[in-house]
């Protein structure tokens, strides 16, 4: 399995303001992945963050409130822009371990949006 | 209907016992199936894949019904530390992306 370094693990923030959440993995994976999960919900995947291009957002996700980058095989950020209260959630990284199609994760950050 | 449907528990059970979850996936395409365990207030880890087969690992066993559509995990011989919520992921076969279920509460009691 891969290790996944996710920062920060933990915020609080200020209405309008916006957070980077970094990821950085221990060796070269192809996918990675952002995940939101809501309180007392399940997972949402939020974007395939694409080495090299533009991510690709999935349905009610869009690059202006989550622009993503992904200079390299091992990193990658996401950014939630002019945040509100409805963004307080659980964000995580993913990426899909090497020769197998299972998928492992960041220890996640929690947002608390006031 | 939602893709992928669990009851979200609580179940409630005494050290022991034995406890079964169950999961129902809509696409009937989907190609892979994974149980995930989520502790509070931590990110989710992989437990087992599922195989058409049956799979066990320990105290764990998971089957797939592909004509029902549903996948299933039991829990034998429940201890304390089994206490979390059990993901139900499938994989779908075009995208390739994972759908999680809502998840099921286990509270495993002395």
């Amino acid at each position: 399995s891969a290790v996944i370094s996710q920062k920060p693990s933990r915020d609080i923030c200020q209405r309008g303001t916006s957070l980077t959440i970094q990821c950085q993995v221990d060796s070269q994976v192809t996918m990675m992945f952002w995940y939101r999960q809501q309180p007392g919900q399940s997972l949402t995947l939020i974007a395939t963050a694409n080495q090299g291009s533009e991510a690709t957002y999935e349905s009610g996700f869009v690059i202006d409130k989550f622009p993503i980058s992904r200079p390299n095989l091992t990193f990658s950020t996401l950014t939630v822009s002019n945040m509100s209260p409805e963004d307080s959630s659980i964000y995580l990284c993913s990426v899909v371990g090497r020769g197998n199609e299972k998928l492992f994760f960041g220890s996640g950050t929690q947002l608390s949006v006031l | 209907r939602k893709e992928v449907e669990q009851d979200p528990g609580p179940f409630n059970v005494p050290e022991g016992a034995t406890v079964a979850f169950n999961c129902t996936y809509s696409n009937s395409a989907s190609q892979s199936f994974f149980w995930y365990r989520q502790d509070c207030r931590k990110e989710p880890k992989l437990l087992m894949s599922v195989y058409s087969s049956g799979n066990e690992d320990g105290r764990f066993t998971a089957q797939l019904n592909r004509a029902s559509q549903y996948i299933s995990l039991l829990i034998r011989d429940s201890k304390l530390s089994d206490s979390a919520t059990y993901l139900c992921v499938v994989q779908g076969s075009n995208t390739g992306k994972l759908i999680f279920g809502q998840g099921t509460t286990l509270q495993v009691k002395p």
